[in-house]
């Protein structure tokens, strides 16, 4: 079973448009993540949940808005897409806000032409 | 702040060769230290940790050693293998804190 998976694996997309991507972990846990990995490989935290409440929320784009249906999902949406957002987008979960272990979802590769 | 520095890559070895990849870190207190690894076209995957000084953190036939003294948390392994070409990342968490990842180093090994 996969622990923590994403959707789509792929999007290609216009610059202007306005795309989801969507994560679910079946682990139990508490605490979720979003990151964006550019084309050197640099990991950037960008949001956190914990209990579906934001708790990290780094200096984002307000293009760029997390939503937590439930602790079991944290999805990303974002408006408006430039070419700068091109990166894999990494979803990752952690047992609670005070564990340290992340597990990582296999990233979302969003090409905006 | 806490931040972490690992060396630039990428980093070419031969099959057996023997792998450093150096980490230093800068935390206030007692951090936590790991490496992830990310094989191509996946997510990060925990290799190892360390929670306390001295300790050593040991998988896959990779080590590293929580030093305080010196602030550092190499990686190491005796002899590398084509399928652990990847990029490694040095990590802290102080205090439960988010995870800090270094910059990355891109392993290749060739047969």
């Amino acid at each position: 079973d996969t622990a923590v998976s994403q959707t789509p694996k792929y999007l290609v997309t216009q610059m202007g448009n306005d795309k989801s991507i969507k994560c679910e972990q079946n682990l139990g846990h508490d605490t979720m993540y979003w990151y964006k990995q550019d084309s050197k490989k640099f990991l950037k935290i960008m949001f956190s949940y914990n209990n579906k409440e934001l708790i990290i929320n780094e200096t984002v784009p307000n293009r760029f808005s997390p939503k937590s249906p439930d602790k079991a999902h944290l999805n990303l949406h974002i408006n408006s897409l430039e070419l700068g957002d091109s990166a894999v987008y990494f979803c990752a979960s952690q047992r609670g806000a005070l564990e340290n272990e992340q597990f990582f979802g296999p990233g979302t590769r969003l090409t905006v032409l | 702040g806490n931040s972490v520095t690992q060396m630039e890559g990428p980093v070419t070895l031969s099959e057996e060769a023997f792998l450093t990849i150096n980490c230093t870190y800068t935390a206030t207190g007692y951090p936590s230290l790991f490496w992830y690894v990310q094989y191509p076209g996946e997510g990060l995957q925990l290799l190892l940790k360390a929670t306390k000084a001295d300790d050593k953190g040991s998988n896959k036939g990779f080590e590293a050693t929580y030093r305080k003294e010196t602030t550092s948390f190499h990686l190491e392994k005796g002899s590398v293998q084509v399928s652990d070409s990847a990029v490694y990342f040095c990590a802290l968490s102080a205090y439960g804190n988010k995870l800090v990842f270094g910059a990355g180093t891109i392993l290749r090994v060739k047969s």
